[in-house]
């Protein structure tokens, strides 16, 4: 599996815009960037994921360098409820397909203060 | 369109007897993953299903766990002779099988060891 890396914490205060960024120095051609966060005492929960172009959701936006070496997600006004570990995760790929199992490393705790 | 559902949510077994985790994938949905997350850890993955086959279980403990995820009903992820080291907490994972889709994780089933 591709490796990713994120800064281990980030903080934020409510209402501001956070950028959590994510370094995937290794990734492939084929190899989709997906974010997913977990809220405490939750399962993981899809953020939004892409491949070239940045992307746009009701949650977030994607930014993905030209090089495709990194990424940053976006959430555009940080919530209470948008505190959560964010992990950036490159889908293992088999023969050329994506084969969907995730390796979640230690993510990004992001903490929103009030 | 009901999401990922889990059962039980809580579980409590003493050491020695099995444990049975059930995990109902989105309708429409042929994959199924299962990962662990132990105490103040990360998510494992541990197997990954798609209908009556075991695709990859490269994260399975090669003792007393075993998965299934048969034509009709649930997949189960089966513990037995349970050990307090297996007290954790187990998510599920549906997906279509679609690069461009992403997996839809259940609420969990936090099982405890006495």
């Amino acid at each position: 599996d591709a490796k990713t890396t994120q800064p281990n914490s980030m903080e934020s205060n409510e209402e501001e815009p956070v950028h959590l960024p994510c370094n995937h120095s290794t990734i492939s051609g084929t190899d989709y960037i997906h974010w997913y966060r977990q809220l405490p005492s939750q399962g993981p929960e899809y953020v939004i994921h892409g491949l070239t172009s940045n992307v746009n959701n009701r949650m977030a936006s994607l930014a993905i360098a030209e090089d495709r070496k990194s990424s940053t997600l976006i959430l555009h006004r940080a919530t209470l409820r948008d505190a959560a570990v964010y992990y950036c995760i490159l889908p293992s790929v088999a023969g050329g397909t994506s084969y969907g199992k995730l390796t979640f490393g230690q993510g990004t705790i992001l903490t929103v203060h009030p | 369109n009901a999401g990922v559902m889990q059962n039980p949510r809580h579980l409590v077994r003493r050491r020695g007897q099995e444990a049975r985790l059930r995990c109902s994938p989105m309708k429409g949905h042929s994959h199924v993953y299962w990962y662990r997350q132990l105490p103040e850890e990360g998510l494992k993955f541990m197997v990954y299903l798609q209908k009556e086959n075991i695709i990859d279980e490269s994260g399975m403990p090669k003792e007393r766990f075993s998965a299934e995820f048969p034509k009709e009903g649930p997949s189960i992820l089966r513990i037995q002779q349970v050990v307090r080291g297996d007290s954790a907490a187990y998510f599920c994972a549906s997906w279509s099988g679609s690069s461009y889709n992403e997996q839809f994780f259940g609420p969990g089933t936090r099982l405890t060891v006495l």
